[in-house]
């Protein structure tokens, strides 16, 4: 079957730097995604990963290695409305491209 | 603009009561899906659409039906809704499997 994991709560202080792992397991891999959630919105799209490496888009960068099962989402210079939940979401061949999403980690940012 | 919208927002009903929660999306996608949110256990797909007249269980369709006669829109229907459906509800479209998705606002069900 599969599986992501996730930290559930982070915390870090506003200019510094956190880094947001997710672990998943997923038979025909297909590319993972990261969103963005702030309480009681919609989520959006930050990033997509299908190769190993790393993208970066301004103060966000996402990692990915497939043979590791794993991915990390790095944001750069923290500001107060990073806080939100950020969700990793892995499509899946294996399952018509459905994706599944993991539970989340709710980054909280102190001043 | 490209949007995905649902409607209602919010709905408070009673057990037993149907209801239909309808999104439309703009952006000729061909993927479409519908998501519940609860504390604690994430996003989880409910039904999912390839395209047109074709649908998929995702991991928690009980309770819930869909149709997708058209390719803009992908109404959820609970027949005979109870107290353990209330949740936050997002609808959610693809243009293709390596896109984003992109999310409606929510609607939140409350079933008394």
């Amino acid at each position: 079957g599969q599986n992501i994991d996730q930290p559930t709560e982070m915390t870090a202080t506003e200019g510094a730097i956190v880094q947001i792992n997710c672990t998943y397991q997923t038979s025909g891999f297909n590319g993972l995604f990261w969103y963005q959630q702030h309480a009681g919105e919609a989520p959006t799209f930050l990033s997509y990963n299908v190769l190993d490496g790393l993208e970066e888009k301004g103060r966000f960068s996402s990692f990915l290695s497939r043979s590791k099962g794993y991915s990390y989402l790095l944001l750069k210079e923290l500001q107060m409305k990073d806080s939100a939940s950020y969700l990793c979401a892995v499509s899946s061949q294996n399952r018509d491209d459905k994706i599944i999403f993991g539970k989340g980690t709710r980054l909280h940012i102190l001043p | 603009e490209a949007q995905v919208t649902q409607n209602p927002r919010y709905l408070i009903t009673v057990t037993g009561k149907k209801l239909t929660v309808t999104c439309s999306q703009n952006m000729n996608h061909e993927y479409m899906s519908w998501y519940r949110q609860d504390p604690g256990l994430g996003l989880r797909q409910i039904y999912y659409s390839m395209n047109v007249e074709v649908t998929d269980k995702g991991d928690v369709p009980e309770g819930y039906k869909v149709s997708r006669k058209e390719k803009r829109n992908f109404p959820l229907i609970l027949e005979s809704p109870s107290p353990n459906q209330t949740s936050l509800y997002f609808c959610a479209s693809q243009g293709a499997f390596n896109q984003p998705q992109h999310f409606g606002d929510g609607t939140r069900l409350s079933i008394l």
